[in-house]
């Protein structure tokens, strides 16, 4: 049971350059979370989904898109990277209470 | 002004000593509130769960919410290196119903608690 699950673990873009950020989950949970953490800020809610085929905006949603084809896939995707997208990443899941799983994140740098 | 509210500290202790982290927040629909622990470079996991008012004691920790005050707290007695971590408080409306299990976040406490 690997938990939530995040890939890749750091990257660096260029601005303009786009990417998708991987998470999967392995225990059936239907709810899954994307938030952004920058240095003093908590985490901030980007988009979230309550199940496959699911999905709504969180609090800061503006650059980003998501997709969740299956339960235990929620990909987040960047557009034109800008550098205030530079941040720690981290997705979780949850069976619908409020206790979240969180993965290991993704730092990334845009440049 | 912010729905959470959490001073980022950071706060260095020395071993064996009484931590206080507090949060304050102004939606008074909140019910439930978290603690959640981050180590450096890793993802949060829960740490303490409480619903309304009161305390909840678990080992060394004690979580407090004074909803009157709107007012949280996490304690934790004989502070041992291995805590030192990032503390972020958390909070919802309702155990995952209509918000969909969404929480609002404070920003965090550094703390670090020294040999």
């Amino acid at each position: 049971n690997a938990g939530v699950t995040q890939t890749p673990k750091f990257r660096i873009l260029k601005i303009g350059q786009s990417m998708t950020l991987q998470c999967t989950q392995d225990m059936n949970h239907n709810y899954m979370y994307w938030y952004r953490q920058d240095p003093g800020m908590g985490l901030k809610l980007i988009y979230y989904s309550v199940g496959a085929g699911i999905t709504d905006k969180g609090e800061v949603p503006n650059g980003y898109n998501v997709s969740r084809s299956t339960t235990e896939d929620f990909p987040l995707r960047l557009e034109l990277a800008a550098p205030s997208q530079t941040s720690v990443y981290f997705c979780a899941s949850s069976y619908g209470g409020n206790h979240q799983y969180f993965g290991p994140g993704t730092r990334l740098t845009v440049t | 002004q912010k729905e959470v509210e959490q001073d980022p500290g950071p706060l260095s202790v020395p071993e064996g000593a009484i931590v206080s982290l507090n949060c304050t927040y102004s939606n008074s629909a909140f019910q439930y509130f978290m603690w959640y622990r981050q180590y450096s470079r890793k993802g949060p996991e829960l740490l303490m769960y409480t619903y309304s008012s009161g305390n909840k004691e678990d080992g060394r920790f004690t979580a407090q919410v004074d909803k009157s005050s709107k007012y949280i707290s996490l304690f934790i007695r004989d502070s041992q290196p291995s805590d030192s971590a990032t503390y972020l408080c958390a909070m919802s409306a309702d155990a995952g119903g209509t918000s969909y299990g969404k929480l609002t976040f404070g920003q965090g406490t550094i703390l670090t608690v020294h040999p």
